[in-house]
């Protein structure tokens, strides 16, 4: 079955330390995104991806970093620029262009980080 | 600025009805999604609507009122598993979602 990936499911953080989500797709979509979710909150768009090898920072990018170095990958480091980053963040995937702004994205399980 | 209302929290009894409401103010407009979260799981897609009118899925039904910024998802029979956070999300102007916090959806017996 095609899907989202995202690993691990729980994730630990200490000081001064960067850490690196994962995040695989096979359902061949050229886009890809990552959201924080906080409690009472929206999902927060961190960043985005419309092609390999190119991507753009979303409304909290600060503190965080992508690579999209092949077009089922997109991995998020949370570094130590982060000060606050305790929350559950979720990978999602479409497929692009404004002609498929009808087409739903699509989620990965996420992954909670917490602070040691 | 761009802003999207639900309410917070509802409660519902099994068996019933039960409508939560979101209204927007976007830079543009290029449609409306209803997603499903389980608390701790991934959203999953409910429907999707961009002409004004009632789309019909089964259990699930969504309306969208261009004009007055208003969409609502409307959930029939209600079962014990439709406990869930309802995500509203639009399609703004630049073909980007801006989602609303969310209404946790409370059945009861």
């Amino acid at each position: 079955d095609g899907g989202i990936t995202q690993s691990p499911k729980y994730l630990f953080r200490k000081e001064g330390q960067n850490v690196t989500l994962s995040c695989e797709q096979n359902l061949n979509h050229d886009a890809m995104y990552w959201y924080r979710q906080d409690p009472g909150q929206g999902l927060r768009l961190i960043y985005y991806s419309q092609i390999v090898n190119d991507f753009q920072k979303g409304d909290i990018a600060e503190g965080y970093s992508v690579s999209r170095e092949k077009k089922e990958s997109f991995p998020l480091t949370v570094t130590s620029a982060q000060k606050n980053p305790t929350a559950f963040y979720l990978c999602a995937s479409s497929v692009l262009g404004q002609g498929h702004s009808n087409q739903p994205q699509h989620f990965g399980d996420g992954t909670r980080l917490s602070i040691l | 600025g761009q802003n999207i209302d639900q309410p917070t929290e509802m409660t519902a009894t099994e068996g019933a009805i039960v409508q939560i409401n979101c209204t927007y103010q976007t830079s543009g407009f290029n449609g409306l999604f209803w997603y499903q979260q389980h608390a701790g799981e991934a959203p999953t897609f409910l429907s999707y609507n961009v002409l004004d009118g009632l789309e019909e899925k089964g259990r699930f039904s969504s309306f969208l009122s261009r004009s007055k910024g208003y969409s609502y998802l409307l959930l029939k029979e209600l079962q014990m598993k439709d406990s869930a956070s309802y995500l509203c999300a639009v399609v703004g102007g630049n073909y980007q979602l801006i989602w609303g916090a969310g209404t946790k959806l409370i059945i009861k017996p």
